[in-house]
């Protein structure tokens, strides 16, 4: 099984409606995750850390659910700029390895 | 301004040939990383390091080299070994240690094996 694993999609929905996608992980151990954006083409960039609490920036809700080890993001009031790829990263083994996600595919249409 | 610098962007390399893509930071990290994205695919991780002239093995390190002699350096050698080497190359950097701490990118190097 792979340390962290996401459903690749695509998720293609209309501009201005709520999306949401989960991340689980399987190491216990994993301490901190992340979600990263990807346009294509292009270098990974951090969207938002994830804490135990969840945590809000705008339009996007990052939560984290230790119990079912899972993280999940979502989005809100959708724009056409959101169409990306959403990577989920989990930090594991003593801090040291940052593990990716396969990814999920995000198409917003007007 | 402060980054991380890869280079070539673009490379084409015939089989049997070995090639080094180079990584530069100037952000003071200690911890430096290399990943390998195929098509439609997420990252998976080559190797790692997180301090000078130590590294270890990431998930797909057969084929590949690494060596980590200054702290601002991380250069990856794709070797003749490595059966499929066409692939997006980023390298990666961030403060060692602890469990925050965000990852800066660089632009990639695209490498196609002809």
């Amino acid at each position: 099984r792979k340390e962290v694993e996401q459903d690749p999609g695509p998720f293609n929905v209309p501009e201005g409606a709520t999306v949401a996608f989960n991340c689980t992980y399987s190491n216990s151990a994993s301490q901190s995750f992340f979600w990263y954006r990807q346009d294509c083409r292009k270098e990974p960039k951090l969207l938002m850390s994830v804490y135990s609490s969840g945590n809000e920036d705008g339009r996007f809700t990052a939560q984290l659910n230790r119990a079912s080890q899972y993280i999940s993001l979502l989005i809100r009031d959708s724009k056409l700029s959101d169409s990306a790829t959403y990577l989920c990263v989990g930090i594991i083994q003593g801090a040291q390895k940052l593990v990716f996600g396969q990814g999920t595919r995000l198409t917003i249409n007007p | 301004d402060g980054g991380i610098t890869q280079s070539p962007k673009y490379l084409f390399r015939k089989e049997g040939q070995n090639v080094t893509l180079s990584c530069e930071q100037n952000l003071n990290h200690d911890a430096m990383y290399w990943y390998r994205q195929d098509p439609g695919q997420g990252l998976r991780l080559i190797y790692y390091s997180q301090i000078v002239n130590d590294f270890q093995k990431g998930d797909i390190a057969e084929g590949y080299s690494v060596s980590r002699e200054k702290k601002e350096s991380f250069p990856l050698t794709v070797t003749s070994a490595q059966k499929n080497p066409t692939a997006f190359y980023l390298c990666a950097s961030r403060l060692a240690g602890g469990y925050t701490g965000e990852l800066f990118f660089g632009e990639g190097s695209r490498l196609t094996v002809l």
